[in-house]
């Protein structure tokens, strides 16, 4: 069965600290991930993707993420966060026409 | 470009009850995947739809059925609402095999 895993429920960073949220996969085949990001009211924005290539892949707004097979992961980082970073972030795997979303990892960036 | 748009926004209805939640997708657009977002929870994929029919699901029961019109638009359909439907609903498009979905901004759903 497929699954994501976000192992951060909530994550509580002052401004410019550095930002590190967990996300593991396990898919029986290929699978595409994703990170989401939900501000407070709005839809789900796609903040990066990883298809193939390069592990390391950018996104909107400074975050990046790395795919490490050997770990099945795919975490989200920023060197540093701001208060407008504050926010719903979703890890998700699609495979097959279907996405498989983590529970969400919330961040609150104190000013 | 016209992003994806759901309507309405807010809806209340009471257990027992039926309730028809509608998506209109981003241009160029064609398939159209549905989703669950309990409280405190990450989206749960209901099902998809392609050229008017469904091309997947997820585990939900058969009350929870849909439909997808020749422009692409789509609708959700719930019967016998339960109080744990209450969520909000998510729809995204895409286009056929892509995996790249363009989510809409829900719809909040209550029941009483």
């Amino acid at each position: 069965a497929q699954s994501v895993s976000q192992h951060n429920h909530h994550v509580i960073l002052s401004e410019a600290a550095s930002l590190e949220l967990g996300c593991n996969y396990s898919y029986g085949g290929t699978v595409n991930l994703f990170w989401y990001v939900q501000y407070p009211g709005q839809h789900l924005q796609l903040l990066l993707k990883y298809f193939s290539g390069d592990p390391l892949v950018k996104g909107i707004k400074g975050f990046e993420a790395e795919f490490i097979k050997s770990k099945f992961s795919f975490n989200l980082r920023k060197p540093s966060v701001q208060w407008s970073d504050t926010a719903e972030y979703f890890c998700a795997g699609h495979n097959a026409g279907k996405s498989t979303f983590g529970d969400g990892t919330t961040l609150t960036v104190k000013p | 470009e016209t992003g994806v748009t759901q309507s309405p926004t807010h809806l209340i209805k009471t257990r027992g009850q039926q309730v028809t939640l509608r998506c209109s997708s981003q241009s160029g657009h064609n398939t159209v995947s549905w989703y669950q977002q309990a409280l405190g929870q990450g989206p749960q994929f209901i099902f998809q739809y392609y050229r008017e029919e469904e091309n997947g699901r997820g585990n939900f029961p058969p009350r929870f059925s849909g439909l997808q019109f020749p422009n692409y638009s789509s609708e959700l359909n719930v019967n016998a609402l339960e109080l744990d439907d209450s969520a909000l609903y998510l729809c995204a498009s895409s286009e056929y095999r892509a995996d790249t979905q363009y989510f809409g901004p829900g719809t909040r759903l209550t029941v009483l």
